[in-house]
């Protein structure tokens, strides 16, 4: 049972563009919520994040949306960079004292074309 | 600082072979994890550890898995036997303190390949 859902498996985007990332999660008891990005033969690294009580968060290029009620986030990153070109990972955490424990989805891979 | 290490970086190994993964974290984190990647299920914590003892390891598959901690800088992932099911990248990621503001930091990777 996949509690983090990216139902995109890839996406192809023209540099310059803007580039969002799609993710879901059946977890209520979720309460933040990370995207990391890998690049191949590397581990995930962190990119953003975003706690439950807000429902944006912006770092530079990267802005992370959070609609609870829909239980969806997603991830934009505008303008687009051939170096932007990784897989992303959504992830949750929170609920049940586990907090330490990040969930995560199966990934999408983003392809920025030049 | 050097990141999290693994070693080795890749392993290919006969079936029914004993086969050990190796995790130094960041000087500092408290906090170990194991995590495996595979394409059907993704990324999928394996076991955690907060300063050096076993906390959740109900991601473990079976008994042929086991882990240990014996001290801050060192974890081990053992897998006894080998199965090819086993195939996949097994990452190891650690984390100072409690909070999850920064995620963890991954390590790169060991990806085994059980023939």
């Amino acid at each position: 049972d996949q509690q983090v859902k990216q139902n995109s498996p890839s996406l192809s985007v023209q540099e310059g563009r803007i580039s969002i990332l799609n993710c879901d999660y059946t977890n209520s008891m979720f309460d933040y919520f990370l995207w990391y990005k890998k690049y191949p033969a590397e581990g995930p690294t962190f990119l953003i994040s975003i706690s439950s009580i807000k429902d944006k968060n912006e770092d530079g290029r990267f802005t992370v949306f959070l609609n609870k009620s829909a239980k969806h986030l997603s991830l934009h990153i505008v303008p687009s960079q051939p170096g932007d070109s990784a897989v992303y990972f959504c992830a949750a955490s929170g609920g049940g004292g586990s907090n330490y424990k990040l969930t995560f989805g199966k990934g999408t891979l983003l392809t920025v074309n030049p | 600082d050097a990141g999290v290490i693994q070693s080795p970086r890749h392993e290919v190994t006969e079936m029914g072979q004993e086969v050990t993964l190796r995790c130094k974290p960041i000087s500092g984190h408290n906090s170990l994890f194991w995590y495996r990647q595979t394409m059907m299920r993704g990324l999928e914590l394996l076991i955690y550890f907060n300063n050096n003892v076993p906390i959740d390891d109900s991601g473990m598959p079976e008994d042929r898995f086991s882990a240990k901690m014996p001290n801050a800088s060192f974890s081990t992932l053992k897998i006894q036997p080998s199965e090819p099911r086993d195939s996949a990248v097994y990452f190891c990621a650690s984390r100072r303190g409690q909070g999850l503001n920064y995620g963890y930091t991954f390590g790169s990777g060991t990806r085994l390949t059980v023939v």
